[in-house]
């Protein structure tokens, strides 16, 4: 069974300009989460689709974030313009729909660096 | 609002000798705990998981954690390191309640010397 992927693996981007990232989660896994680690930081919860509606995004950063999940299976984060402190890890993680304390399985995350 | 503190962020253990890797957690609720650990270029993978059941949780690759309530404590430990074992380690949180994601710790950076 295939993991949580996640493309790309790293991303070099200038200030204004605009990255998406891709998240493809296990298959048939409903719960879908984005969480971002900045440098020397803890990882932090962004947001969590559950199939393809948001269930809580309390964590994303500004309106310059946007994630879609688009027919429930793989998602998106673009961030538009990027600034210097989106700069770090973003880790997506997908579990099952089922009782409260489901694993969540994180992807590899996509090292992003704006300059 | 929750929150979780590892103590030290980098741990250098002999192998052999005992891995000690502290959390300690805050929450108004009685929470649930997991320990990840990250390989280099690799995800976070699940160590162990407490959900109320067993204080003392055994986890994979030869490690457990024990939940203390009275400490708010959840030390992640492993009798005899392996030089496998270098890794980032996480502890983790998630409230009893509707929202279902994690708060982590800092991350503890673990060195096996020969």
């Amino acid at each position: 069974e295939a993991g949580v992927t996640q493309f790309p693996s790293h991303s070099v981007i200038e200030k204004g300009q605009t990255v998406t990232l891709r998240c493809d989660p296990i298959s048939g896994h409903d719960n879908l989460y984005w969480y971002r680690r900045v440098m020397g930081k803890e990882i932090k919860f962004l947001l969590h689709f559950v199939k393809e509606s948001k269930q809580d995004e309390s964590g994303m950063p500004n309106n310059r974030f946007l994630a879609e999940r688009t027919g429930g299976t793989y998602s998106t984060l673009k961030v538009q313009p990027a600034e210097l402190e989106d700069s770090g890890v973003y880790f997506c993680a997908s579990s099952q729909v089922g009782s409260f304390t489901d694993t969540q399985y994180f992807g590899p995350g996509t090292r992003l660096t704006v300059l | 609002a929750q929150s979780v503190t590892q103590l030290g962020s980098h741990v250098s253990v002999s192998e052999g000798a005992l891995v000690l890797l502290r959390c300690n957690y805050s929450s108004s609720v009685p929470p649930y705990l997991f320990w990840y650990v990250q390989y280099p270029n690799q995800g976070l993978q699940l160590l162990l998981k407490y959900t109320s059941a067993a204080t003392l949780v055994k986890g994979i690759n030869g490690f457990e954690a024990e939940f203390k309530k009275s400490e708010t404590s959840f030390h992640l430990t492993k009798p005899s390191a392996h030089m496998s074992d270098a890794a980032e380690y996480f502890c983790a949180v998630m409230a009893a309640g509707s929202a279902r994601q994690l708060t982590f710790g800092s991350g503890t950076q673990l060195t096996v010397l020969p």
